[in-house]
């Protein structure tokens, strides 16, 4: 069966500072990897989504950067971190369903 | 732009009745359509998926999909208190790997 892993599970950050998240699927190949967003309250906000190692379609220029650089690997990052990047940052695998990793609760002060 | 809405809630019933979750979509186009449970502090889980119109059932949950009228419903039956969650609505349009999701209803079934 497939799984998929995200971490850290939380992680607080200062203003400025660099940041990366990284999400791994196991058990299936050549999955559509994709990154998302959710502020408090708030829906789902697609950021990138990949449907091969080193493609990567972006849908929220702003501050945030991804990459894949193998098969099952999906990063997240920034150089500098601001306060509206304060969220829950969910990765996702899957072809015609998607499925969600345990996310990844940021808080940047 | 592409919209799914979905009414915000809270959409309160009582133990063992059936709940109704409703979401409509912008474009015409789309072919696949989802529902996700979130339970408060937790990632989206998929509870239904739908491709043709009709209804599809699965324990007590049936999606009922009408893409004349650009809507797809949720239906739980004899909801119990730990359905309470937010639902969200996805649609993926076709020709894309993208999914639009609505806001989510948020549901409470009260014991």
């Amino acid at each position: 069966s497939q799984t998929i892993h995200q971490w850290p599970a939380t992680l607080v950050q200062p203003v400025g500072s660099p940041l990366s998240l990284e999400c791994t699927v196991e058990g299936t190949s050549n999955p559509n990897l994709y990154w998302y967003r959710q502020a408090a309250g708030r829906g789902l906000q697609l950021l990138f989504y990949s449907v091969g190692i080193g493609q990567i379609s972006s849908e929220v220029p702003q501050n945030l950067s991804a990459s894949r650089p193998q098969d099952r690997q999906f990063i997240l990052s920034s150089k500098k971190l601001l306060l509206s990047d304060s969220g829950f940052y969910l990765c996702a695998w899957g072809w015609d369903e998607q499925f969600f990793g345990p996310g990844t609760r940021l808080t940047v002060l | 732009q592409k919209e799914v809405e979905q009414n915000s809630g809270p959409l309160s019933v009582p133990e063992g009745a059936i709940a109704s979750l409703n979401c409509t979509y912008s474009d015409r186009g789309s072919q696949s359509f989802f529902w996700y449970r979130q339970y408060s502090g937790k990632s989206p889980e998929l509870i239904m998926f739908i491709y043709s119109n009709g209804d599809k059932e699965d324990g007590r949950f049936t999606a009922q999909l009408n893409k004349a009228s650009q809507y797809v419903s949720l239906l739980i039956r004899d909801s119990q208190p730990s359905d309470s969650a937010t639902y969200l609505c996805a649609v993926c349009p076709s020709g894309t790997y993208k999914y639009i999701f609505g806001t989510g209803t948020r549901l409470k079934v009260l014991a």
